[in-house]
């Protein structure tokens, strides 16, 4: 298997710009995670799906960040509009099933830089 | 919120020397895993324990699950430079896994 495969590895914009990244799980992964993760504050998570559906986005900085998985190979998160302090760099994982201590496969991140 | 400490920070070692890191809470956890992570790349399971007081070996590596579920130690006998990378401890309870902030290791030859 390819492992969990995130795009693109690095992404340089402007402040106030969109920014989308995408991630596809391993296939037959049931859930899908995406975490940030910076020097500061460690890898924190931002929300989490079950069989594509939104199970905790608690830990989504504010409304400027938005999350979707259509099907089961496929999520993106948004940033519209982008901020310097969301410089980060973002990691999308999978899981097997939804039980809590299975192995979490994580992809080799996306470093995004917002000027 | 679920919480875990991680110490030290940075730990700068000689190749052939034992370490020791650090993983705390005031939480129980469920189960615990440590991670290990590489410059430029995702976090990498290495254990999962379970089991208050459970000890897990991993070659080199030897994992402690503390008896009340809230702590864990990673000792490493004589570190290699491929030992080299960032350690992260991570606890499930009711909530996805929390991530600690790490231990940044350096073996050097």
């Amino acid at each position: 298997d390819a492992g969990v495969i995130q795009s693109p590895r690095h992404e340089v914009t402007e402040m106030g710009q969109e920014v989308t990244l995408r991630c596809k799980p391993i296939s037959g992964h049931n859930s899908l995670f995406w975490y940030r993760q910076t020097m500061m504050r460690g890898l924190e998570l931002l929300i989490y799906f079950n069989n594509n559906v939104p199970i905790d986005d608690s830990g989504m900085p504010e409304d400027r960040f938005s999350a979707k998985m259509p099907n089961a190979s496929f999520s993106t998160l948004k940033i519209q509009p982008s901020e310097p302090r969301d410089s980060a760099v973002y990691f999308c994982a999978s899981r097997q099933g939804a039980i809590l201590n299975e192995k979490l496969f994580f992809g080799s991140g996306t470093q995004l830089s917002v000027l | 919120t679920q919480l875990l400490e991680q110490s030290p920070q940075f730990l700068s070692i000689q190749e052939g020397e034992n370490l020791t890191v650090y993983c705390n809470s005031s939480s129980v956890f469920s189960s615990l895993q440590w991670y290990r992570q590489e410059p430029g790349e995702g976090p990498v399971l290495l254990v999962t324990v379970v089991t208050g007081g459970e000890v897990k070996k991993l070659k080199r590596l030897t994992f402690q699950f503390g008896d009340a579920r809230k702590d864990s130690s990673l000792h490493i006998t004589a570190a290699q430079p491929g030992d080299t990378g960032l350690y992260l401890c991570a606890g499930s309870g009711n909530t996805p896994l929390v991530f600690g902030k790490g231990t940044r290791l350096s073996v050097i030859a």
